[in-house]
């Protein structure tokens, strides 16, 4: 069966410094991968998704995310992050037929 | 064009009580997922349904159930509460579900039990 490990659970940086997060998956093929993000009382809303192709993509608000097959990894980016971009950021994994999330990075902004 | 409706937002019960929560999915969508969302387990994986048929269900007691409706309108159900049911539900529909469709999420039923 798919898994996903988001091996941060909280993460802090400063406004307009870099972001990485962290996403690790576990399944035999390519799977489906996603990132998706849930602001404080809100649902959950999609910023990227791979299905195949071009491993680097670019998704909405300026992240972007890099599937490496060597490494199992679907690690997110955003050269320099907003106030608003505090948040937390979930992984997902779509494989035999079921969307399999991690357990979330919360990130925080330093002003 | 409307977004994932889920009603109630907010609800407090007491254990043994039953619950049916709503999802109005967007409009041409007939894939409606439940999640259970909680800060130990992160989200967890209900059931899905796609035209009126359940298509996957994840690993929760037979308490959990859910049905769809032909206008794809969906309810989940839980049955003889417990204090551990305390969650945020959410419901995401999607046109292609679980089999690597993009879900669009609604803002979730906060369900509390005492």
């Amino acid at each position: 069966a798919q898994s996903v490990t988001q091996p941060d659970i909280h993460i802090t940086v400063s406004e307009g410094a870099s972001l990485e997060l962290r996403c690790n998956y576990s399944y035999g093929a390519t799977p489906y991968l996603f990132w998706y993000v849930q602001s404080p009382g809100q649902g959950l809303q999609l910023l990227l998704k791979y299905f195949s192709g071009d491993t680097l993509v670019q998704g909405i608000k300026g992240f972007e995310a890099e599937f490496k097959r060597s490494q199992s990894s679907f690690n997110l980016r955003k050269p320099s992050v907003h106030w608003s971009d505090a948040a937390e950021y979930f992984c997902a994994v779509g494989a035999n037929d079921k969307i399999i999330f991690g357990k979330g990075t919360r990130l925080h902004i330093l002003p | 064009k409307a977004g994932v409706t889920q009603t109630p937002r907010y609800l407090i019960k007491t254990r043994g009580q039953q619950v049916t929560l709503s999802c109005s999915p967007i409009s041409g969508h007939r894939s409606v997922s439940w999640y259970q969302q909680t800060p130990g387990q992160g989200l967890q994986f209900l059931f899905e349904y796609f035209s009126e048929t359940q298509r996957n269900k994840g690993n929760f007691p037979g308490r959990f159930s859910g049905r769809q409706f032909s206008n794809s309108r969906s309810e989940m159900n839980v049955s003889t509460l417990e204090l551990g049911d305390s969650a945020l539900y959410l419901c995401a529909s999607s046109l292609a579900g679980q089999r690597g469709g993009e879900l669009f999420f609604g803002e979730g039923s906060r369900l509390t039990v005492l």
